[in-house]
């Protein structure tokens, strides 16, 4: 079975603060992903990294970066966490053509 | 831009009856759907997928029915279960690139018992 981990499942943090989320897969796949998900938005693309050490730009990156320094671990950083960034947070890692990406519990990130 | 559209946002049915939920999109150059199911706390989980290939994929009580030219998917649950109750999310993706998936805002499904 295919794992992703993401290292908290609730995190409360305050304005301003440099956040880190990070995420493991165990399937060796290649590219490995960031949403967010709010209500009435569906799931939205921050980030994805199709290499180690590689990055591309989603829909919504203003506020985020990201590393990629290991094939298995992809982390999303908050360089100076805002209000507007509490949301549910959502690593997914697969494989390039047609295969589905795998999801893993998410992040439940509070800014106070 | 929404590319993805999921216009209802809920959906009840009795339990043993088929749930349709529905799903379109604008990007003619999508060539792979899927969907996904999600529990409150927990991350989607894949269900179902085609290809634009073909107009129908089936697994179990699960089946997908795509029609191209009105850029529209659906998915039919026979029969509806009390634990089909979930957000249910439609996406869509294209071969090139890193398999970018593009998702619905989701439809809630509540199976009656």
């Amino acid at each position: 079975d295919v794992k992703v981990t993401q290292s908290s499942r609730y995190l409360v943090k305050r304005t301003g603060e440099k956040v880190f989320l990070e995420c493991v897969q165990d399937m060796d796949h290649e590219n490995m992903f960031w949403y967010r998900q709010d209500p009435g938005l569906g799931l939205r693309l921050i980030y994805f990294s199709y290499d180690v050490k590689m990055k591309e730009k989603g829909d919504i990156p203003e506020g985020y970066s990201v590393s990629r320094e290991k094939k298995e671990r992809f982390s999303l950083i908050l360089e100076s966490a805002s209000t507007n960034q509490t949301s549910m947070y959502l690593c997914a890692s697969g494989n390039p053509g047609n295969q589905p990406q795998h999801f893993g519990d998410g992040t439940r990130l509070s800014i106070l | 831009d929404q590319q993805v559209k999921q216009n209802s946002p809920s959906l009840s049915v009795q339990e043993g009856r088929i749930s349709i939920l529905n799903c379109d999109y604008t990007n003619s150059m999508f060539d792979y759907f899927l969907w996904y199911k999600k529990y409150p706390a927990e991350g989607p989980t894949f269900l179902i997928s085609i290809s634009s290939i073909k107009d129908k994929n089936e697994d179990g009580r699960f089946t997908v029915f795509l029609n191209k030219s009105a850029k529209h998917l659906s998915l039919h649950i026979v029969p509806s279960q009390p634990g089909d109750s979930a957000v249910y999310f439609c996406a869509a993706s294209t071969q090139t690139g890193a398999n970018n998936l593009f998702f619905g805002t989701g439809t809630r499904l509540t199976v009656i018992p």
